[in-house]
C-alpha cells in the first residue's frame, strides 16, 4: 500500500545505546522530515531533507543523526540515547516546500529511554 | 526568543457548540497552516492560508489569516464527536541555525467534546 510507514511503532532502549528509527515513503516525495512530540512542547523539528543526499538541521537536532541515501528512506539515529530523548517521533513527507505542500505524517514511533 | 503561541491550551465543550482557537506569532508570516491530530495518529493538514485577510473554509471549519500577518484563527461550527483531537497551527521556521523549509508548529489546542 502507498503511504508513509514508520518502524518500529514502539521501542524501549537503555541510556547510551544507539537506536535507529526507520521511515519509508512510497510517493517519491522530495521532502522528508523528523519531528518529536512532547507534552508542553508540541511538535518540534529535528531534521529535514529536501532531496536525496541533502539534509538540514531543525530546532532540536543535537544528539540526532540522519541520512538520505535514497529518496524513499529517511532513518533517524540516536547515537547515544539519553532519557531526555524519550518522546514520540513522527516522520513526514511532502512533494514540495511545506509552506506550499501538505505534510503527510506517519503514525509515529514511541521511544522510551530507560 | 521568537514564538508561536496557541490558545487556548485545551477546550472542554458540549457537542453542537462552536469552537474558536487562535495562534499568534512574534514574527510576520506569509503562510499559516492548520493541522489536526487524531489520537494515536500523525497530524493531517486542514487548511492552508497564503494571504493576509484571507478567509478559507473546509466544511464546518473556517480559518482566517490575520491582517497584521502575525495571527490566525480557526473556528469549528456545530462540533461533533469526531472533532476531538489536537489542533496545531504552523508556519515558517522561527528558530535560528536551521534550514528555511522546516515548519514551526504551535503547542496545540486539545479539543475534548462531551456528548
Amino acid at each position: 500500500d502507498a503511504g508513509i510507514t514508520q518502524s518500529p511503532r514502539y521501542k524501549i532502549t537503555e541510556t547510551g545505546r544507539q537506536v535507529t528509527l526507520m521511515c519509508h515513503q512510497t510517493w517519491s516525495h522530495s521532502y522528508m522530515f523528523w519531528y518529536r512530540q512532547d507534552l508542553g512542547h508540541g511538535l518540534r523539528l529535528i531534521y529535514y531533507s529536501a532531496a536525496a543526499d541533502i539534509t538540514d538541521k531543525g530546532e532540536v537536532s543535537d544528539g540526532y543523526v540522519v541520512s538520505r541515501s535514497k529518496t524513499e528512506n529517511f532513518p533517524l539515529t540516536l547515537e547515544s540515547a539519553t532519557r531526555s530523548q524519550t518522546s514520540v517521533y513522527f516522520c513526514a513527507s511532502s512533494p514540495g516546500s511545506p509552506n506550499n505542500s501538505p505534510l503527510h505524517f506517519g503514525n509515529g514511533t514511541r521511544l522510551t529511554v530507560t | 526568543g521568537q514564538q508561536l503561541n496557541q490558545s487556548p491550551q485545551s477546550m472542554f465543550i458540549q457537542e453542537g457548540e462552536d469552537v474558536s482557537m487562535n495562534c499568534t506569532s512574534s514574527s510576520i508570516f506569509n503562510t499559516w497552516l492548520w493541522y489536526k491530530q487524531d489520537p494515536g495518529e500523525g497530524p493531517v493538514l486542514l487548511i492552508a492560508l497564503y494571504k493576509a485577510g484571507e478567509l478559507t473554509s473546509n466544511g464546518r471549519l473556517t480559518a482566517q489569516f490575520g491582517i497584521t500577518r502575525k495571527d490566525s484563527f480557526l473556528n469549528i461550527s456545530a462540533s461533533i464527536p469526531s472533532d476531538v483531537g489536537i489542533y496545531f497551527c504552523a508556519g515558517p521556521p522561527l528558530y535560528s541555525g536551521g534550514g528555511a523549509d522546516g515548519l514551526t508548529f504551535g503547542k496545540g489546542t486539545h479539543l475534548i467534546i462531551q456528548p
